[in-house]
């Protein structure tokens, strides 16, 4: 069983739309949470962390679900410069980074 | 700041030659990480670094497959001999790892694009 799961997508989805990703984690020991962006053809770099009450960044709002060992993130109002890869990322025993597959987000005009 | 930088970013090679991929960590990170990403497989992580020390090398796909990090400015990965199916683009990364929970996220580099013909 894989560490952490995504859904691949793609989300085709038209800019103003909301649009919510969701990943579950196997190690209820995990402590650390993230998501990653990844534009076409670069590195992931961290979009935001995930704390247990929820956390709010703009458009962007993240929730843990420690229960159902489940992370989900929110975009709200989705521009066109959203359009990318979104990695779901767990940190787990001795500073060990866990990456999701990555789900696949294109907003259209 | 320098982030994580790697070398070289593309790298085209034969079948059976030896590839060495080149990582330099954030300065005072002391986690260093090799991931490699496919579009059949994601992003797998290969070994972990802490301390220059490999944690767990689990990942590692084969005996081809081969890091060190012999200080903490710098780490190698070497695949001898290349096979076609070992083409993807191969990720280094770099994070502090506090026991006073003074961590950090992981910071990639650009990435090597390897192409084994």
């Amino acid at each position: 069983r894989k560490e952490v799961e995504q859904d691949p997508g793609p989300f085709n989805v038209p800019e103003g739309a909301t649009v919510a990703f969701n990943c579950t984690y196997s190690n209820s020991a995990s402590q650390s949470f993230f998501w990653y962006r990844q534009d076409c053809r670069k590195e992931p770099k961290l979009l935001m962390s995930v704390y247990s009450s929820g956390n709010e960044d703009g458009r962007f709002t993240a929730q843990l679900n420690r229960a159902s060992q489940y992370i989900s993130l929110l975009i709200r109002d989705s521009k066109l410069s959203d359009s990318a890869t979104y990695l779901c990322v767990v940190k787990g025993n001795f500073n060990k980074f866990y990456f999701g597959s990555g789900t696949k987000l294109n907003v259209k005009p | 700041d320098a982030g994580v930088i790697q070398s070289p970013r593309h790298e085209v090679t034969e079948m059976g030659q030896e590839v060495t991929l080149r990582c330099k960590p954030i300065s005072g990170h002391n986690s260093l990480f090799w991931y490699r990403q496919t579009m059949m497989r994601g992003l797998e992580l290969l070994i972990y670094f802490n301390n220059n020390v490999p944690i767990d090398d689990s990942g590692m796909p084969e005996d081809r497959f081969s890091a060190k990090m012999p200080n903490a400015s710098f780490s190698t990965l070497k695949i001898q001999p290349s096979e076609p199916r070992d083409s993807a683009v191969y990720f280094c990364a770099s994070s502090f790892f506090g026991a006073g929970g003074t961590n950090t996220e992981a910071f990639f580099g650009q990435g090597t694009r390897l192409t084994v013909v």
